[in-house]
């Protein structure tokens, strides 16, 4: 069965910093792209940041640009997002997702961890 | 980039009931649109993908359309375990792939 785990969620202080981790397992994590999504509390999805199948192309949505950082480790089925200069408003759930995209189809979350939250405050 | 606007942002209907949300791309997606489930606490679930195919393992019950700029999401009659909140998702070229804001579908 699919499997997606996340991690790291925590309570951290505006300006400070944090690692977030999923861990695939029971598919070929390494054919897939790979994204984040996030839900601030009582909100709807925003996604986040997306990465193709072995790390060369990434995606920011604009409000996390120069602040995230998006990696994997394919050899150890783990999806990665870096986070710093956190602010109030990153405060969410986050969601890793698993999507099936492939040249002449079309981007989807097939599958979806439990999510983590991060809290920012302080 | 592309904003996606949901309609209506809640509805009321009885189990057995046929609903339908709309969802309206602010330029055209072709049929890169999908649609997801979400319950209380718990992690979207994808129900149509590319407008209108359904996505493995989901009831019949569920069907997708549209093209362009506008879709729908129809629920034929309605199950209690129906009852939750809605997105749509654009996946057109290239990121942010962004989401509707969301419809939350509540028993009358």
């Amino acid at each position: 069965e699919v499997q997606l785990v996340e991690s790291g969620g925590d309570l951290v202080q505006p300006g400070g910093s944090l690692k977030l981790s999923c861990a695939a397992s029971a598919f070929a994590f390494s054919n897939y792209w790979m994204s984040w999504v996030r839900q601030a509390p009582g909100k709807g999805l925003e996604w986040v940041a997306n990465i193709d199948q072995d790390g060369s192309e990434k995606n920011y949505v604009d409000s996390v640009k120069g602040r995230f950082t998006i990696s994997r480790d394919n050899v150890k089925n783990s999806l990665f997002l870096q986070m710093s200069s956190l602010r109030a408003e990153d405060t969410a759930v986050y969601y890793c997702a698993r999507d099936p995209y492939q040249r002449y189809s079309s981007s989807r979350f097939d599958f979806w961890g439990q999510g983590t939250l991060v809290t920012v405050s302080s | 980039d592309i904003q996606m606007t949901q309609s209506p942002s809640s509805l009321s209907a009885s189990v057995g009931d046929r609903v339908t949300i709309t969802c309206r791309a602010s330029q055209s997606i072709s049929n890169y649109l999908n649609w997801y489930q979400q319950k209380p606490g718990k992690a979207p679930k994808l129900l149509i993908y590319a407008a209108s195919s359904l996505q493995s393992g989901v009831p019949s019950r569920f069907s997708g359309s549209g093209s362009g700029t506008d879709f729908t999401l129809t629920i034929n009659r309605l199950q209690p375990e129906d009852f939750a909140t809605y997105y749509c998702q654009q996946s057109y070229s290239p990121p942010p792939h962004t989401f509707g804001q969301g419809t939350k579908l509540q028993i009358k």
